[in-house]
């Protein structure tokens, strides 16, 4: 079975700073890989996904992602902060075959402070 | 914008009412999916329905009933809810449920408490 985990639930950011969220999948077969964003009182949003293809993502809202396999990570970053990346993230692994069973990180809270 | 649209967005009930949570999508999406959240945790799979059909229900108590009665909508029947079933209800859509490199399109959720 597959699984991803976030390390660090809880990360705060200045303004203008480098943001880092580390996630960490395991997965006996090819994984299919994605970080989605999720404000308050809204659902989720896509950020980007990683299905094989080039290893370094680039996402909506200045996000990217890099596909490590010998690290088993796909970490997500921006190189600048802003105030309105002040949200939930959510590391998520799914792989072929697996029905739309999505296995979700625990999820990282991001504070972005002036 | 959500392409995924929930109804209502907040709703409150008694242990012993009955009432239902909407889910609509226009984006031809064949699998269409029930998720609860609590608060600052990841989204737990509640229901998977594929062309219409139940595919995956995740042990889910019969209080929950899901009913999709067409391509675009989805609805989960609410009956005789515990305190404890107070989340937010998120409903997502995917072209097709064997599709496990396509993203889910969320809708914003159904905030439920249950007094």
């Amino acid at each position: 079975a597959q699984s991803v985990t976030q390390l660090g639930s809880h990360v705060s950011v200045s303004e203008g700073a480098l943001v880092l969220l580390r996630c960490n999948y395991s997965s006996s077969v090819p994984p299919y890989l994605f970080w989605y964003v999720q404000y308050p009182n809204q659902g989720l949003q896509l950020l980007l996904k990683y299905t094989s293809a080039a290893t370094l993502v680039k996402g909506i809202n200045g996000f990217e992602a890099e596909f490590k396999k010998s690290e088993t990570s796909f970490h997500l970053t921006k190189p600048s902060a802003h105030m309105s990346d002040a949200a939930e993230y959510f590391c998520a692994v799914s792989v072929a075959d697996s029905w739309g069973k999505l296995q979700f990180g625990a999820g990282t809270q991001v504070v972005v402070t002036p | 914008d959500t392409e995924v649209t929930q109804t209502p967005k907040h709703l409150v009930m008694g242990m012993t009412n009955k009432k239902s949570l909407k889910c609509e999508q226009h984006m031809g999406h064949r699998a269409m999916y029930w998720y609860k959240q609590k608060a600052k945790k990841p989204p737990e799979l509640m229901f998977v329905y594929s062309y219409e059909k139940l595919s995956i229900n995740e042990s889910v108590p019969s209080r929950f009933s899901p009913e999709c009665p067409n391509s675009s909508l989805l609805n989960l029947h609410l009956h005789a809810l515990q305190p404890e079933d107070s989340a937010l209800y998120l409903c997502a859509s995917t072209p097709g449920q064997g599709d496990s490199n396509s993203p889910l399109h969320f809708g914003n959720g159904t905030r439920l408490t249950v007094t």
